[in-house]
């Protein structure tokens, strides 16, 4: 029972190159959330899911998209990368009934 | 709107002190009051959680933490740290019912000296 996963776990990138960031989850759980968090900021939303096929924007969403084509894959799209967007990345799910969220491992993306 | 605010940035104190980190929250719906811990290069790890009922809440880890509905305030408290509490610790609020997302503090370091 791995729970939430993400990959990669690092990642450089250029100004103006693309990736995705992967979550993975094998706790069967409806909601799902992308998070990036930066020095004194805490933990900000960027996208979420509350269930297969659908997504949502959060406070953060500009220069990203996600996708949720399966209930236990959430993807994290960066089309042109930016310097400000260097972050550490959080994956989070959540029960349906349930407030309280598990996080990933996380991903660091530096972009130069 | 909901809104987290976390005091002190960082913490220190002597292992085997007592410790609090303090947390107050903004909300205009019904709350749910969660604390997390962060240990370096890490994902964020459950500690404790108030949903509703006893306002004492008691966690891993010998840490609690306690509701207060008229302060606006989810203060953490442990009585006796160790060197391993050492990591950054988040309080987060939740109670929108529609996306059931998290809004985070800015985080408190502890620093636990030998």
């Amino acid at each position: 029972n791995a729970g939430v996963t993400q990959t990669p776990k690092f990642r450089v990138l250029k100004t103006g190159q693309s990736m995705t960031l992967l979550c993975a989850q094998d706790m069967n759980h409806e909601y799902m959330y992308w998070y990036r968090q930066d020095p004194g900021m805490g933990l900000r939303l960027i996208h979420y899911s509350v269930g297969e096929g659908t997504t949502a924007k959060g406070e953060v969403p500009d220069g990203y998209n996600v996708s949720r084509l399966k209930k236990q894959n959430f993807l994290l799209g960066l089309e042109s990368a930016a310097p400000s967007q260097t972050s550490v990345y959080f994956c989070a799910t959540s029960p349906t009934g349930a407030y309280e969220q598990y996080f990933g491992p996380g991903t660091r993306l530096t972009v130069t | 709107a909901q809104s987290v605010t976390q005091l002190d940035s960082q913490v220190p104190v002597f292992e085997e002190a007592p410790v609090e980190l303090r947390c107050n929250y903004s909300s205009s719906v019904s709350v749910y009051l969660f604390w997390y811990v962060q240990y370096p290069n890490q994902g964020l790890q459950l500690l404790l959680k108030y949903l509703s009922g006893s306002t004492l809440v008691k966690g891993i880890n010998g840490f609690e933490a306690e509701f207060n509905k008229s302060q606006t305030s989810f203060h953490l408290r442990k009585p006796s740290v160790h060197i391993s509490d050492t990591a950054e610790y988040f309080c987060a609020v939740g109670g929108d019912t529609g996306r059931r997302a998290l809004t985070f503090g800015s985080g408190t370091r502890l620093q636990v000296q030998p």
